[in-house]
């Protein structure tokens, strides 16, 4: 089955720039989402189809893909970034219609 | 606003059932497909299966056949998601999302989530 793979953790420094990053086949289709998820809390979407931001989303969170990597950048990281932080795409070419990466743990130092 | 509310945490013995609920208030409910996604304690997000609230059609994930069911009703604007034959490794978070999109996929919003916990 297709799947789609992330550093298990990050680390930034306040108010540098962070990247987190996604990669899986399923992305020469696709492009990815992110997802931001903070301890006891639902995910939140902050990144839609590659580089997208939903409303209320801080412009800090960017997001880009090239071939079968996306990824997710925190340009000026703030302490409240810190949390979990999944990607998803559309998979047509595996057991399920829908893939999630494993999160990335993104601690702000 | 777009807003789903999921029904309350459950405890479940081994080989029994739970259904969890998720109700959609602030859009059209028949117009999006409805999706299931779970997290065990410390883990990650694992897609279980979706339902087109349109004509109730569902899809599920191939490791959850045979014992999961989502289900809809329309005049409630509720999705269920039924599962049974419960075992300890299906305590987790249960959450329903709301896709978005045609040729991607994304999901917004989400549950708050339902805690099931499969305990002796």
């Amino acid at each position: 089955s297709s799947e789609l793979t992330q550093d298990p953790a990050v680390s930034v420094a306040l108010g540098q720039t962070a990247t987190i990053t996604c990669r899986g086949d399923s992305l020469r289709s696709y492009y990815a989402s992110w997802y931001q998820q903070k301890p006891g809390q639902a995910p939140v979407l902050v990144i839609y189809s590659r580089h997208h931001r939903p409303s209320g989303i801080p412009d800090r969170f960017s997001g880009s893909s090239s071939g079968t990597t996306a990824s997710l950048t925190i340009t000026g990281a703030q302490a409240e970034d810190e949390a979990d932080y999944y990607c998803n795409s559309r998979d047509t070419s595996g057991d399920s219609p829908v893939v999630f990466g494993g999160g990335t743990k993104l601690t702000v130092l | 606003q777009v807003q789903l509310v999921q029904s309350g945490a459950e405890v479940k013995k081994p080989g029994a059932s739970v259904r969890v609920s998720c109700k959609g208030s602030g859009y059209s409910f028949s117009d999006y497909y409805m999706h299931w996604v779970r997290q065990a304690p410390g883990q990650g997000l694992e897609w279980m299966g979706m339902i087109n609230p349109d004509g109730g059609s569902t899809t599920y994930a191939q490791k959850f056949q045979g014992r999961v069911t989502m289900t809809r009703d329309t005049s409630t604007n509720t999705v269920y998601m039924r599962l049974n034959s419960l075992r300890s490794e299906d305590t987790a978070v249960y959450y329903c999302a709301r896709e978005r999109g045609s040729g991607d996929v994304w999901f917004d919003p989400w549950g708050q989530g339902t805690l099931v916990t499969v305990s002796s």
